[in-house]
């Protein structure tokens, strides 16, 4: 069974830095890419960033690029986002997610990310 | 700036069918655009119910169907049950500059 679990949030001050995790089971994480999405309060879902590991490409959403950074540690089935400069527009619940033919086909439960003083 | 759009809410008597679109502000939507579905209640993640545009996710029952009407793309759900009430938010790829962006989603009553 394919499983995904998010750790790592929590609440940081503006202007801080957070690193979620997100570790995988259930396939061979290896061969699969993989995305961040996040979800603020009452809104839809953002897509955040995408890595494939074996290649080296990784995308960003405009809203995250030059402050947050993904990556990926296959030895451990792990992915990360390290969040820098934090903003309270960056309040969400934050998802991994495995891409399956340009779309996510299993999701983590969520870690919640509040940015506040 | 892409907006996907969706219409914010919708009602479908148990037993009926409705059909959710998912557009583009500007342009159409296509096969090439990679249309995705997701199912979300509240508190729980989002659940995929179909990619490339009609192609059921493990697991998702027949009624859930995808397509492309005109120039959206659309999730059918024929037989609608009162588990089926449910946030729905349709995902569109838009290269490799711009990625995927979410609809707005739609909020699906059933009574």
């Amino acid at each position: 069974e394919v499983q995904l679990v998010e750790s790592g949030g929590g609440l940081v001050p503006p202007g801080g830095s957070l690193r979620l995790s997100c570790a995988a089971s259930g396939f061979t994480f290896s061969t699969y890419t993989m995305n961040w999405v996040r979800q603020a309060p009452g809104k839809g879902p953002e897509w955040l960033s995408y890595i494939n590991s074996r290649t080296g490409t990784i995308y960003y959403a405009d809203s995250v690029k030059g402050r947050f950074t993904i990556s990926t540690d296959n030895a451990k089935n792990s992915l990360y986002l390290q969040m820098n400069s934090l903003r309270a527009d960056d309040t969400a619940v934050y998802y991994c997610a495995r891409d399956f033919h340009y779309s996510f086909d299993h999701w983590g439960q969520g870690s919640l990310v509040t940015v506040s003083s | 700036q892409t907006v996907v759009t969706q219409e914010p809410s919708f009602s479908v008597s148990p037993g009926g069918t409705v059909t959710l679109t998912c557009g583009l502000s500007s342009g159409s939507v296509s096969p090439s655009h990679y249309p995705s579905w997701y199912q979300q209640t509240p508190g729980q993640a989002p659940r995929a119910l179909i990619y490339y545009t009609n192609s059921r996710s493990s697991g998702v029952p027949d009624r859930f169907s995808g397509s492309i009407l005109g120039n959206k793309a659309a999730l059918t759900i024929t037989g609608a049950q009162a588990d089926d009430e449910s946030d729905y938010y349709c995902v569109l790829y838009m290269g490799s500059d711009v990625n995927w962006v979410f609809g707005g989603g739609t909020k699906l009553t059933v009574l």
